[in-house]
C-alpha cells in the first residue's frame, strides 16, 4: 500500500516551454505532498510543500511563480515548471505522508534543450 | 528537525553485513529515527524507523543507543542490489511536516 505514482518519468522540453509533472496517491489520501528537487550527485532539496485546497509554502529561495504548484484534490498535487530553462534541467521528486512515514515517486528527469 | 551525520561513502562485501552509522546527538524526546534509501535515478525508498527500541524488519534492523544520541542501520546480508545513498532523519512522527535530507552515506557493495 501507500503509493505514490509520479507523471512522467522523463521529459525533453525546448527552452522557454513550460512542463507539468503530476503526482498521485493511489491508494490513500494525501492533504499534503512534498516536492523535491535533485541535481546530480547532490542530495533532495524541498522546494514546496503542496497543501489540498489551499497555496502552496515554497521553501527559500524557490520562485513560486516558475515553480506552479496546484493541489486540486486529495490523491493529485501538480508542479508546473514555468518558461524552463536548461538551469532547470534536474530530477523532480514527489513525496506524501502515509501511515509508517514518507512514501516518494520515482521521479522525473526534466531535461530543457 | 535534529541534524543528523553520516560518514559519505561506505563499502561492503556482498554476503556481508553492512553497518551504517548515523549520529544524531540534538535528538529530542519525541523525535523518531527513520532510514531511507535512494538507487540511483529512483526516488527514496522507505527502509524503517524506530523511537528508542531497536527494530527489525524484512529489509534491515535499526539499533539506536540507549541515550539515542547515534543508531546504526544493519543490512544482515547486502547484495549487490543494495548499492544506494541511505539517508538517515530524524524528525517528529506526528503531523506532516516536511522532510529534510541531508547528505547521506553512498554504499557500495562490492562482488
Amino acid at each position: 500500500g501507500a503509493v505514490v505514482s509520479q507523471h512522467p518519468s522523463r521529459v525533453i522540453c525546448k527552452s522557454g516551454t513550460s512542463v507539468k509533472i503530476e503526482c498521485r496517491s493511489l491508494d490513500f489520501q494525501a492533504t499534503t505532498m512534498f516536492w523535491y528537487r535533485q541535481f546530480p550527485k547532490q542530495s533532495l532539496m524541498l522546494m514546496a510543500t503542496s497543501n489540498e485546497g489551499s497555496k502552496a509554502t515554497y521553501e527559500q529561495g524557490v520562485e513560486k511563480d516558475k515553480f506552479l504548484i496546484n493541489h486540486a484534490s486529495l490523491t493529485l498535487s501538480t508542479l508546473t515548471v514555468t518558461s524552463a530553462h536548461p538551469e532547470d534541467s534536474s530530477f523532480y521528486i514527489c513525496s506524501a505522508r502515509a501511515i509508517y512515514g514518507y512514501t516518494f515517486g520515482s521521479g522525473t528527469r526534466l531535461t530543457v534543450v | 528537525d535534529a541534524k543528523t551525520t553520516q560518514p559519505p561513502s561506505m563499502d561492503c562485501a556482498e554476503g556481508r553485513a553492512a553497518n551504517l552509522p548515523c549520529n544524531h546527538s540534538t535528538i529530542s524526546g519525541n523525535e523518531y529515527v527513520y532510514w531511507y534509501r535512494q538507487i540511483h535515478s529512483q526516488g527514496p525508498q522507505y527502509i524503517i524507523h524506530g523511537l528508542k527500541n531497536n527494530e527489525t524488519n524484512e529489509m534491515a534492523s535499526l539499533i539506536i543507543t540507549e541515550d539515542r544520541k547515534s543508531s546504526t542501520l544493519i543490512l544482515p546480508h547486502a547484495t549487490l542490489r543494495d548499492t544506494a545513498v541511505y539517508y538517515c532523519i530524524v524528525r517528529v512522527a506526528e503531523g506532516a511536516q516536511k522532510l529534510v535530507f541531508g547528505q547521506g552515506t553512498r554504499l557500495t557493495i562490492n562482488p
